[in-house]
């Protein structure tokens, strides 16, 4: 079956600018979390979504935002971009339950702010 | 910030030989769980641990969960090239809390 899927894999923005990825989950897999993954903080947990609702937030600043789509397909927005904001963003799937199952990542998207 | 603090953060492993890193927690565990990341990719499900002093094999690497569940450790036998990337343990409550990992070279 088709893995996680996000879209764009690049993408180059200006500091200001705003940003919205994409991920497509796993068939079946209702549950989508993101994460950013930077050298200096390693991986970081965003949030959480699970039908349509947002279920858990990390410690990200309010310009961090996400949404769940009745398909699942999830996306996640960035506004005011800063240069700290260069990452790679990775969206994880997992099946509902009790959250002790295993998350499949995509691919992610490396963002790079200028 | 992170739950759980891994140890080394970086592991230089001549091929063949054996290694082992580390993951403890100041608070007891519900579950662990452990990925790995090849250099330019994505963490990959290895396993998961959920009993006090569970201890699970695959192939050459083991996992093990302490009898507090407070700590794990990953053993890899017989190190290859193939067992390049980072290692991380991530305890799973309804979010993944990823340790810093241990970035591991081998030296052929």
């Amino acid at each position: 079956k088709a893995g996680v899927t996000q879209t764009p894999r690049y993408l180059i923005k200006t500091r200001g600018q705003q940003v919205t990825l994409s991920c497509s989950p796993i068939s079946g897999h209702r549950s989508v979390s993101w994460y950013q993954q930077t050298p200096g903080q390693g991986l970081q947990f965003l949030f959480e979504y699970f039908s349509e609702t947002q279920r858990n937030k990390g410690n990200f600043p309010g310009r961090f935002s996400g949404r769940q789509f009745s398909n699942s397909r999830s996306e996640m927005n960035v506004s005011t971009l800063e240069l700290g904001d260069s990452a790679l963003y990775l969206c994880a799937s997992s099946l509902p339950g009790t959250g002790h199952t295993e998350a499949f990542f995509g691919q992610g998207t490396r963002l790079t702010v200028v | 910030g992170q739950q759980v603090m891994q140890i080394p953060q970086y592991q230089h492993v001549q091929e063949g030989e054996d290694f082992t890193t580390y993951c403890n927690s100041s608070t007891t565990l519900s579950n662990i769980q452990w990925y790995k990341q090849r250099p330019g990719g994505h963490p990959v499900f290895l396993i998961q641990l959920v009993k006090s002093g569970e201890v699970k094999k695959q192939k050459r690497l083991t996992f093990q969960f302490g009898e507090a569940k407070k700590n794990s450790s990953l053993h890899i036998t017989a190190t290859q090239t193939t067992d390049v990337g980072t290692y991380f343990c991530a305890p799973n409550d309804y979010k993944l809390s990823f340790g810093a990992g241990t970035t591991v070279t081998v030296r052929a």
